[in-house]
């Protein structure tokens, strides 16, 4: 059981928004603006496109975007594209007796 | 260019020990905070370790007392030593840059699968 909490599966078709939510504690989400999102496309190593919860790296299309309250945080994929088909993992700062947590992974389709 | 390839996966029994390696290029190992992810087959990504540039390490619940991070600076390489090895421990082991601020990995390798089983 992970210790962040995403939907296993979410869909949408090519040019529309989906948003994936993470949701955590006080201890983790709640009490640090550390959440990163990581992109994983099959058979490859997960790629950082969001993190400090809104931030986006060099070269990460402005498609993405990240936002927190409270507990949750969300990833936003607006105008969908096959690309970005592939799995996606939030992750939160926990303190410093658990470091970091994952949340378990939520599998992008586009239709 | 960053790059982080990892060594010393394999076939290894149940009780049984393993050393992986991270070998970095691009980027001065003992200068970064550097951290072991594992994925197991079909599952999800979990942390299990980190070393800071002080030395300073810390390690998840499932592996401490069995697991050590540890680097060489003159090889510029990162390690994880693996003792007492379960089958849960089957996973793909990839060892990636931490940044220091908000724990967030930046660059990673490409992964190297340890399989543990009889």
């Amino acid at each position: 059981q992970s210790a962040l909490t995403q939907p296993r599966s979410v869909s949408g078709s090519p040019g529309q928004s989906v948003t994936i939510s993470c949701t955590g504690t006080s201890s983790d989400i709640g009490g640090y603006d550390s959440v990163s999102w990581y992109q994983q496309h099959p058979g490859k190593a997960p790629k950082v496109i969001i993190y400090g919860v809104t931030k986006r790296p060099s070269g990460v299309p402005d498609r993405f975007s990240g936002s927190k309250s409270d507990n949750t945080a969300s990833l936003t994929i607006s105008g969908l594209q096959a690309e970005d088909e592939a799995d996606y993992y939030c992750c939160s700062y926990g303190g410093t007796n658990t470091y970091v947590v994952f949340g378990g992974g939520t599998k992008l389709t586009v239709l | 260019e960053v790059q982080l390839v990892e060594t010393g996966g394999g076939l290894i029994q149940p009780g049984g020990s393993l050393r992986l390696s991270c070998a970095a290029s691009g980027l001065t190992v003992s200068s970064n905070y550097m951290s072991w992810v594992r994925q197991a087959p079909g599952r999800g990504l979990e942390w299990i370790s980190v070393l800071y540039s002080d030395g300073t390490t810390f390690y998840a619940d499932s592996v401490r007392g069995r697991f050590t991070i540890s680097r060489d600076t003159s090889k510029n390489t990162l390690y994880l030593q693996m003792n007492s090895l379960r089958a849960e421990d089957t996973a793909i082991y990839y060892c990636a840059r931490t940044t220091v601020v908000t724990p967030v990995f930046d660059y990673w390798g490409q992964g190297t699968l340890v399989t543990v089983s009889s």
